[in-house]
């Protein structure tokens, strides 16, 4: 089956630099997530991504974040100036075009730690 | 707004018994789905089983079953003959369809054990 790839899949990194999370989602998918989970605790929307332009995006997603979809392949997260709360799991995910039943393949997640 | 409900934060079972692990959900909404997906300790998350809110019967992927009670709005995960491998963190989820993003709004979770 195809899966979603994400790289790095441990990043450490120290307060106030910049970290780029990278995703390679499904080939024919056209819808693209980030999700973040703190340790311990439950899976949060970030941002969703269609058609080369962000379609929803959470309080938690201000200024510091941006996604970008810099070719045909890959989409990544970027935090321009990390704070300790943005030590997480992060979690890219992709779904085929619409429908309710269209689920969201997840990928194997980049755990973010800042020192 | 949508919100997702596991009222068990940790659940201990028999390997072979079967478990069922409670999701509740509350929303405005028709026409929605739902979602579970288990996170081993690896961390990924990899999907269970979809249920529809117009789906008439329960859905069913092989060892997993979700018994939908849409009037109590609930959709509560059954894993029959459970196996050491079923030990996991278990997320029962809705799709957020407002806005058109169809994110996916996530439960706290249920940490499964099973016991040999």
């Amino acid at each position: 089956e195809p899966e979603v790839t994400q790289t790095p899949s441990h990043q450490v990194t120290q307060m106030g630099q910049e970290v780029i999370l990278r995703c390679v989602p499904i080939s024919n998918h056209l819808y693209f997530y980030w999700y973040r989970q703190i340790l311990g605790q439950k899976v949060e929307f970030l941002v969703s991504f269609y058609n080369n332009e962000i379609s929803e995006k959470s309080e938690i997603f201000d200024d510091q974040f941006s996604v970008e979809r810099p070719d045909g392949s890959n989409f990544t997260l970027k935090i321009r100036s990390t704070k300790l709360e943005d030590s997480a799991m992060y979690f890219c995910a992709s779904s085929e075009a619409g429908g309710r039943k269209k689920k969201q393949y997840f990928g194997p997640g980049t755990r973010l730690t800042v020192t | 707004a949508q919100k997702i409900t596991q009222t068990q934060p940790g659940m201990f079972v028999q390997e072979k018994e079967a478990v069922t692990l409670d999701c509740t959900y509350d929303t405005s909404d028709q026409s929605y789905g739902l979602f579970w997906y288990k996170q081993p300790s690896s961390g990924e998350m990899i999907f269970l089983i979809y249920q529809g809110s117009y789906d008439e019967q329960n859905a069913t992927e092989g060892r997993y079953s979700l018994n939908f009670q849409k009037a109590r709005k609930s959709a509560n995960l059954v894993i029959s003959a459970s196996q050491l491998g079923d030990s996991a963190m278990y997320f029962c989820a809705m799709r957020d369809t407002r806005g058109g993003a169809q994110k996916l709004v996530f439960g706290q979770g249920t940490r499964l054990t099973i016991n040999p």
